[in-house]
């Protein structure tokens, strides 16, 4: 069974960083592009962006662009997101999401909240 | 970026009832677009893909259908599982954009 779960979420401050990570298994890791998606209860589910199956490419959302970079470690199958000079905006929950016709399979989230 | 415009954004139904969300693109997305369902423990389900596919799993009470710019998501007969709330998703083009969500709730 797809499994994928999320950790590394918490409280931080606004400036500093935080590093998501997405324990995949029960599939081939290194086949598939991988995203990573965020809910508000203000602006709703937002793509935050995709990494491509061998981690040649990525794609991000313009309001992340700079300051998120998307990786993968196929030998580890595990999915991460860096969250450098993070701001309130960002609080949301993370869900990372295995990416098939666009993502399928999501994880339960995480929980990053930017506040002073 | 393509805008998703998601209707209604409540659906107050009934056991057993016919129900049907719609979302409207902003632009042509080529039958690129999924129906996820989330409950309210936060957990995401993708019910359907490529407009009407049903993802592996899925109850056939559930259908999509659309073109162009047009999509819905068609529950045939509620049944209590089914009461969440309903989300799409266009995939044709970077950023995806998601609709603004619909609750379907117990009338």
């Amino acid at each position: 069974e797809v499994l994928l779960v999320e950790s590394g979420g918490g409280l931080v401050q606004p400036g500093r960083s935080l590093k998501l990570s997405c324990a995949a298994s029960g599939f081939t890791f290194s086949d598939f592009n991988m995203a990573w998606v965020r809910q508000t209860p203000k602006k709703g589910l937002e793509w935050v962006g995709t990494i491509s199956f061998d981690g040649g490419s990525t794609f991000y959302r313009d309001s992340v662009k700079g300051r998120f970079t998307i990786s993968r470690d196929n030998t580890k199958t595990t999915l991460y997101l860096q969250m450098d000079s993070l701001r309130s905006e960002d609080t949301a929950t993370y869900y990372c999401a295995r990416q098939y016709y666009g993502p399928g399979w999501w994880g339960q989230g995480v929980m990053v909240t930017v506040s002073s | 970026d393509i805008q998703l415009t998601q209707s209604p954004s409540t659906l107050p139904a009934s056991l057993g009832e016919r129900v049907t969300i719609s979302c409207r693109a902003s632009q042509s997305i080529s039958n690129r677009l999924t129906w996820y369902q989330q409950k309210p423990d936060g957990t995401v389900k993708r019910l359907i893909y490529s407009t009407s596919t049903l993802e592996s799993g899925v109850p056939s009470r559930f259908s999509g259908s659309g073109s162009g710019t047009d999509y819905s998501l068609s529950i045939s007969s509620l049944e209590s599982e089914d009461f969440a709330m309903y989300y799409c998703l266009q995939y044709v083009t970077y950023p995806h954009t998601f609709g603004a969500g619909t609750k379907l709730e117990l009338k």
